[in-house]
C-alpha cells in the first residue's frame, strides 16, 4: 500500500525559511504533490513534482528525488499568514490513487 | 478559484437516518472526488468519478456510495449515518490525470462539516 510521513508540526520565525520534509512508500509512483490548509478552509494546491529536482514558485519551491522517495516544501521569507497546515500527497497508478499525508502544521512566530 | 461549492455546509443529523451531500463544479473537469478529513488522518478518499456515471471506491467506501449523474454534479449518500461518519467532508475536482507527467492539481470545495449524533 501507499504510505506517506511528515513531521506534525514545525515552528519558524517570520522572515526567516522552513522546509517541510516527506518521505514516501508507494508502488506505480507518478508524482508528488503539495497542498496548504489554514484552519476552517479548504487544501489549496500550491505545487507538484512527477521529474527529480527543484521547482520554483514565487517564495514556494518543492523538491524531489524519486530514488530516495523523499520530497520537500521549502517556504522562503515566512510571512504569518503562511501560518496553516501542509499536506504532501503522492499520485500513483493514476488519478484514481491520491494518497495524502496527515499534514505538517507549521506556525510562524514574530 | 475553481467553481466547486458544496451543500450543505453544516449539517446535524442523528444516527440512522440518511444524509446526502452535494458537490456542484462550473469548471466542466472530468474527474471529481469526495474525501473525508479527520484528526490525525489527513484526507481520506472515499469514492471518485471519472466521467458521467463512471464512478469507483476509494480507500474508506464503506457505508458510502456516490452518483453522478451530470458532470457538473456529485453526490455523496450515508443511506445509514453512524457516529463515526462524524467528520468534515471535501468535494475535489481535476482534469488531468498525471499519468502522462503532466500537472496533476486537485481543487478543492469548501467543505461540508457533519456531525450524527
Amino acid at each position: 500500500g501507499q504510505s506517506l510521513e511528515q513531521p506534525s508540526e514545525v515552528t519558524a520565525v517570520e522572515g526567516a525559511i522552513v522546509q517541510i520534509n516527506c518521505t514516501y512508500q508507494t508502488s506505480g509512483f507518478y508524482g508528488l504533490s503539495w497542498y496548504q490548509q489554514h484552519d476552517g478552509g479548504a487544501p489549496t494546491f500550491l505545487s507538484y513534482n512527477a521529474l527529480d529536482g527543484l521547482e520554483e514558485t514565487g517564495r514556494f519551491s518543492s523538491f524531489l528525488s524519486r530514488s530516495d522517495s523523499y520530497g520537500y516544501l521549502l517556504l522562503q521569507e515566512l510571512q504569518m499568514k503562511d501560518s496553516a497546515s501542509y499536506f504532501c500527497a503522492v499520485l500513483s497508478g493514476g488519478y484514481q490513487k491520491v494518497t495524502f499525508g496527515t499534514g505538517t502544521k507549521l506556525q510562524v512566530i514574530p | 478559484d475553481a467553481g466547486i461549492t458544496q451543500s450543505p455546509r453544516h449539517k446535524v443529523t442523528e444516527t440512522g437516518t440518511p444524509v446526502t451531500l452535494r458537490c456542484h463544479q462550473t469548471e466542466n473537469h472530468r474527474y471529481m472526488y469526495w474525501y473525508r478529513q479527520d484528526p490525525g488522518h489527513g484526507l481520506r478518499l472515499i469514492h471518485y468519478s471519472y466521467g458521467v456515471k463512471d464512478t469507483d471506491k476509494g480507500e474508506v467506501s464503506d457505508g458510502y456510495s456516490v452518483s453522478r449523474s451530470k458532470t457538473e454534479d456529485f453526490l455523496l449518500t450515508l443511506e445509514s449515518a453512524t457516529s463515526s461518519q462524524t467528520s468534515v467532508y471535501f468535494c475535489a475536482i481535476s482534469e488531468s490525470t498525471g499519468e502522462r507527467g503532466d500537472s496533476y492539481e486537485q481543487y478543492f470545495g469548501p467543505g461540508t462539516r457533519l456531525t450524527v449524533t
